[in-house]
Parts: C-alpha cells; sequence; structure tokens
C-alpha cells in the first residue's frame, strides 16, 4: 500500500543534541512537507520541497533544516539552535505544490520528538 | 489576528444531535479550502474540501462564504466515531502553502 512513513514514533533527546526525523513516501509525490504541532495550535509549515534538490523555509524554519537528495525521502534534522524543540513532528506529502482540491495532503503518522 | 480561526470548543453532543462549526480566515485572497479531522495523537485525516457552491458528503456538509470569509462544517446524525478535532484549513499567503487552524474539539456522547 502506498503511504507516509515517518521513525520513529517516539523520539527522545538530550538537550544540545541535533536529531534527524526521517520521512520516506511511496505515493510518487514530487511535494513533501514538514510541519510542527504544539497542543492546542494548529499545525505550522517548517519546510517544503516541491521538488528533488530544492526546498523552501517556511513559518518557522530557525532551528531545523532538510534535504530532498531522493524523491521518496525528506528527513529533518532538529538543530540544538532549535529553542524548544518538543513537539509532534508530522511529514506531508502532495501531488504537487501547493496542494490543492485535485492535489491535497497526505500524511505520515508523525514523530513525537521530546527533548529534557 | 490569526489568519484560521476556529472555536476551539470542546463541543459536547448527545449521539445523534446536529452539530456546526465556523471558521473565518483573514486573507481575502484565499484559494482553496479544506476540513480535516484529527482523532487523540494521531495523524490529520482529509475529510473534505469546500467548494464555492458548498458541499455534502454523507451527513457532513461543508459550505464556503467568501463574502464574509467564513468556512462551516454541519455533522448530522452525529456519532460516536465522530469525536475528534477537526481542523479548518485555507490555502493562501504569498508563498501559497496551507494554514491550519488550532482545531475545534468535538465529542459526541452515549
Amino acid at each position: 500500500d502506498g503511504g507516509i512513513t515517518q521513525s520513529p514514533k517516539y523520539l527522545f533527546r538530550k538537550e544540545g543534541q541535533n536529531v534527524t526525523l526521517s520521512c520516506e513516501q511511496n505515493l510518487n509525490h514530487d511535494a513533501m512537507y514538514w510541519y510542527r504541532q504544539d497542543p492546542g495550535q494548529g499545525l505550522r509549515l517548517i519546510y517544503y520541497s516541491q521538488i528533488v534538490n530544492d526546498f523552501q523555509k517556511g513559518d518557522i524554519a530557525e532551528g531545523y533544516s532538510v534535504s530532498r537528495e531522493k524523491k521518496e525521502s525528506f528527513p529533518l534534522t532538529v538543530t540544538s539552535a532549535q529553542k524548544n524543540p518538543t513537539a509532534f513532528y508530522l511529514c506531508a506529502s502532495s501531488i504537487g505544490s501547493p496542494p490543492t482540491y485535485n492535489s491535497p495532503l497526505h500524511f505520515g503518522n508523525g514523530t513525537r520528538l521530546t527533548v529534557t | 489576528r490569526k489568519e484560521v480561526e476556529q472555536d476551539p470548543g470542546p463541543f459536547n453532543v448527545p449521539e445523534g444531535a446536529t452539530v456546526a462549526f465556523n471558521c473565518t480566515y483573514s486573507n481575502s485572497a484565499s484559494q482553496s479550502f479544506f476540513w480535516y479531522r484529527q482523532d487523540c495523537r494521531k495523524e490529520p485525516k482529509l475529510l473534505m474540501s469546500v467548494y464555492s457552491s458548498g458541499n455534502e458528503d454523507g451527513r457532513f456538509t461543508a459550505q464556503l462564504n467568501r463574502a464574509s470569509q467564513y468556512i462551516s462544517l454541519l455533522i448530522r446524525d452525529s456519532k460516536l466515531s465522530d469525536s475528534a478535532t477537526y481542523l479548518c484549513v485555507v490555502l493562501s499567503g504569498s508563498a501559497r502553502q496551507l494554514t491550519f487552524g488550532s482545531g475545534t474539539q468535538l465529542t459526541v456522547l452515549p
């Protein structure tokens, strides 16, 4: 079955360490996205990529980095520069960018990152 | 003012009730509108797109009012399984990416 796989589901790190969250999709979608969700808040866009080897900053890119070397993969690195990294991280993809009625957003099942 | 605003709720309704959620958006140039459903500690899933003429999918009806810049979602004959958080999502902004509301929590009670 086609879908988006995020791993791990839960991740615990000590403050000051960089951590990389994995996102893989086999939907053959060109566009991929990373969102962050905090309790009681809407999803906020961190980075997005419309095509391989290209990515753009979203609304809250500071303290994060990404790469898009393959169409299927869009890993997110949470660096030690991110002030409040503890959150629920969601990876998504769509056929094209931006997501539209004919190309809606599909999400992975998320990674809960806790930094202490 | 937030770009997309929703009443956070919670809405607690009995099974079989009709419930309506509203969402307002600030950018009059917004182009596409969606409702997503998010179960507790899970990823959001697309519930339905919202078209200008309004659209229905079973017990769910979505309406768009461009003049007043609001979107609504009506759920008829609520089921226990409808309990979730409903996210209003709008395509707008110079980067033309989706903006999510913070969600409206619904609990359907037996």
